[in-house]
């Protein structure tokens, strides 16, 4: 069973560009869900994706979008990067049986700097 | 809005010493809480979760309470050991069904000396 892992590490962007960040969710997990951690803080939620459809977001400008594919991994784009972009960004995925009650899997995040 | 509170911020404690990590939430139509633990430029790993039915829940050295009534949760580790040191997060959702992501804490930063 592989565990949750992003790509890339570590990722250097300056102001105004775009990115992609990927995730790949543990075998066996139907819901990918993103978080945005600046240094000092707690992870702040970004969104969430079932079967390829999001379906629940959290406080973030349109310009955070994302996909899950077929096989449920998953890609987080950030357009128009502004320097508070700057944060671990961490990928998480869970076996939805029901509302509520799955435990989240994290991956070891994405540390993204834009300069 | 679920907001999450957790005290103290930081704890230094001599190896073998018992602790208690304390968190608290606003919300109390939760259905589960987890705490999680990161290391240094890390993700996060998942200790426990505690299903709303639970009043506590054990793993090793690690048991983990829940008080919906007073939105409470704490983390007892026992018998401390260097290894235990890192920053330990808990979470609650946001709301009943899930979709809505958790809201953590900003953690309880934890140094066991040896």
């Amino acid at each position: 069973e592989t565990g949750v892992t992003q790509s890339p590490t570590h990722l250097i962007k300056t102001r105004g560009q775009q990115v992609t960040l990927r995730c790949s969710s543990q075998s066996g997990h139907n819901t990918v869900s993103w978080y945005q951690q600046a240094l000092g803080q707690g992870p702040q939620f970004i969104f969430q994706y079932y079967r390829e459809e999001e379906n629940g977001r959290g406080n973030f400008p349109p310009r955070f979008s994302g996909l899950q594919f077929p096989n449920y991994s998953s890609e987080l784009n950030v357009n128009a990067l502004e320097l508070d972009d700057s944060a671990l960004y961490l990928c998480a995925s869970s076996f939805r049986r029901a509302a509520g009650n799955e435990k989240l899997f994290f991956g070891s995040g994405t540390q993204l700097s834009v300069l | 809005k679920q907001e999450v509170t957790q005290i103290p911020a930081a704890l230094s404690v001599p190896e073998g010493e018992n602790l208690v990590l304390n968190c608290s939430f606003t919300d109390s139509a939760i259905y589960n809480l987890q705490w999680f633990r990161q290391d240094p430029g890390k993700g996060l790993t998942s200790l426990l979760l505690i299903q709303s039915s639970q009043r506590e829940q054990t793993s090793g050295r690690l048991n983990a309470s829940l008080d919906k009534s007073s939105g409470r949760s704490t983390l007892y580790i026992a018998a401390s050991q260097p290894g235990d040191s890192a920053t330990y997060l808990c979470a609650a959702p946001n709301s009943g069904g899930g979709a809505d992501g958790l809201t953590f804490g900003k953690g309880t930063h934890l140094i066991i000396q040896p």
